[in-house]
């Protein structure tokens, strides 16, 4: 699977859009773009995924630029219960069989009043 | 998304017993789970994946013997760390793949402490 390379951390205020890059400049064409969070001490929670197209879902939406080399999570009015470390994974997926999550070091984000 | 449960949430033991940490898929039927461990301040770290029926696979230097997983039914995997000593303490998650969806579900986890 390909690698991702993310900030170690960011700061947002409360309540603007948090903005998290990253980068997967080798991802393979059967490679989806897989977002999680993990608050302190809980197991990770999915986010949104998606291949090439934007997407959006009740928690956030997912910005993958034309030659999928990098993709944007945002999140649109991030709230203090947002403050979480965000992971971005590349995994492939074909005729419905996944690969494994492997996860990165991620972005800690800090939404701050 | 699917509901996976983790029992205990922590737990402490002494060097040397073993310990069994049980994770299940409690709204949808798994035929893949996958175990993580987590040491403080760090990323999740993938142990195994197991398939319903048949033997774990584990990743490359995370020894099989010490780190005993059955999946015996769709919906119940469990890890037994044996002979536990302080450096297996750890936060353990395990993690539900559901063949017709492409998410993956994430158990809250058990922290594991050997004295």
């Amino acid at each position: 699977d390909a690698k991702t390379t993310q900030p170690p951390s960011m700061d947002c205020a409360e309540g603007r859009a948090a903005n998290l890059p990253c980068n997967h400049s080798t991802i393979s064409g059967n490679e989806y773009v897989y977002w999680y969070r993990q608050i302190h001490s809980q197991g990770p929670q999915y986010i949104i995924h998606g291949l090439k197209n934007n997407e959006t879902n009740e928690m956030a939406s997912l910005i993958i630029t034309e030659d999928r080399k990098s993709s944007t999570l945002i999140l649109p009015h991030a709230t203090l219960r947002d403050t979480a470390v965000y992971y971005c994974i590349v995994r492939y997926m074909i005729y419905n069989q996944g690969g494994k999550l492997i996860f990165g070091q991620g972005t800690e984000l800090s939404v701050k009043p | 998304g699917a509901v996976v449960s983790q029992h205990p949430s922590w737990v402490i033991c002494k060097s040397g017993t073993s310990v069994k940490i049980e994770c299940r898929s409690l709204d949808f039927q798994a035929t893949t789970m996958f175990w993580y461990r987590q040491f403080p301040k760090q990323s999740l770290m993938l142990m195994a994946t197991s398939n319903e029926g048949s033997k774990a696979t584990y990743e490359q230097g995370v020894e099989k013997d010490k780190f005993l997983i059955n999946h015996a039914s769709l919906t119940l995997s469990t890890l037994t760390v044996t002979s536990a000593h302080p450096e297996d303490s750890s936060f353990y998650i395990c993690s539900v793949r559901l063949q017709s969806y492409n998410e993956q579900f994430f158990g809250p986890g058990t922290r594991l402490t050997v004295l």
